[in-house]
């Protein structure tokens, strides 16, 4: 079936730190997309990259969609940065979004 | 705030009950999709509609029902609530009805079934 996998599922870092997460997928990609679950539960949208890289800011993105992956850039990190990300796909005929089951990310002071 | 509002922000209320949750578009978006987050399953899809007609489906329960109205604002009704539905609930919107657009999350739902 339908494998979207994240790594690492928990990460501990130090304010100023860089970090990458990373998504492998099991299909052809139509649609990938990072998001930010913050501690008050909104789903706040990073990135809209079915393939390429992109960046916003101190964060960036690069999915290589004949490899099946996706990389999420976090630098120079924030306490606000703290939450879950997840990496979601469309695969194959599919026209909803599989979550991965997100990076839990602490970022302390 | 990415235009996509949904009512109320938290609900709770007990076994067996119904409720309805409310998700509103963002201006121009023609599909919704419905998505549940809860602890021990993670994000599902449920359902989507395009333009007032069922597209896809997903996991969802027969108790649970969905429909999209002519001012494209869309609602889902859970019946027959048992603990196991306690979960955030998502709505998302596109433009179009295609697995390549951009999905936009509303703030969620948080039930509580006691």
């Amino acid at each position: 079936g339908i494998q979207v996998e994240q790594s690492p599922p928990d990460l501990i870092l130090q304010e100023g730190a860089n970090s990458t997460l990373r998504c492998n997928f099991s299909d052809s990609v139509n649609n990938l997309q990072w998001f930010h679950q913050n501690p008050w539960g909104q789903l706040i949208n990073l990135f809209y990259i079915p393939s390429g890289t992109k960046q916003n800011g101190r964060l960036s993105a690069t999915t290589v969609a004949t490899e099946r992956y996706s990389l999420l850039y976090i630098s120079s990190s924030q306490t606000t940065d703290s939450g879950v990300y997840f990496c979601a796909v469309t695969l194959g005929s599919g026209y909803a979004l599989n979550f991965g089951k997100g990076t839990s990310l602490l970022v302390t002071p | 705030d990415s235009g996509v509002t949904q009512t109320p922000k938290h609900l709770i209320t007990a076994t067996g009950q119904r409720v309805t949750l409310r998700c509103s578009p963002r201006s121009g978006d023609l599909s919704v999709y419905w998505y549940q987050q809860s602890l021990d399953q993670g994000l599902q899809f449920l359902i989507q509609y395009y333009n007032g007609e069922e597209r896809a489906k997903g996991n969802i329960l027969e108790r649970f029902s969905a429909q999209q109205f002519p001012d494209l604002h869309s609602e889902l009704n859970l019946s027959s609530l048992e603990l196991g539905d306690s979960a955030l609930y998502f709505c998302a919107s596109t433009i179009g009805g295609g697995p390549s657009n951009e999905q936009f999350f509303g703030p969620g739902t948080r039930l509580t079934v006691l």
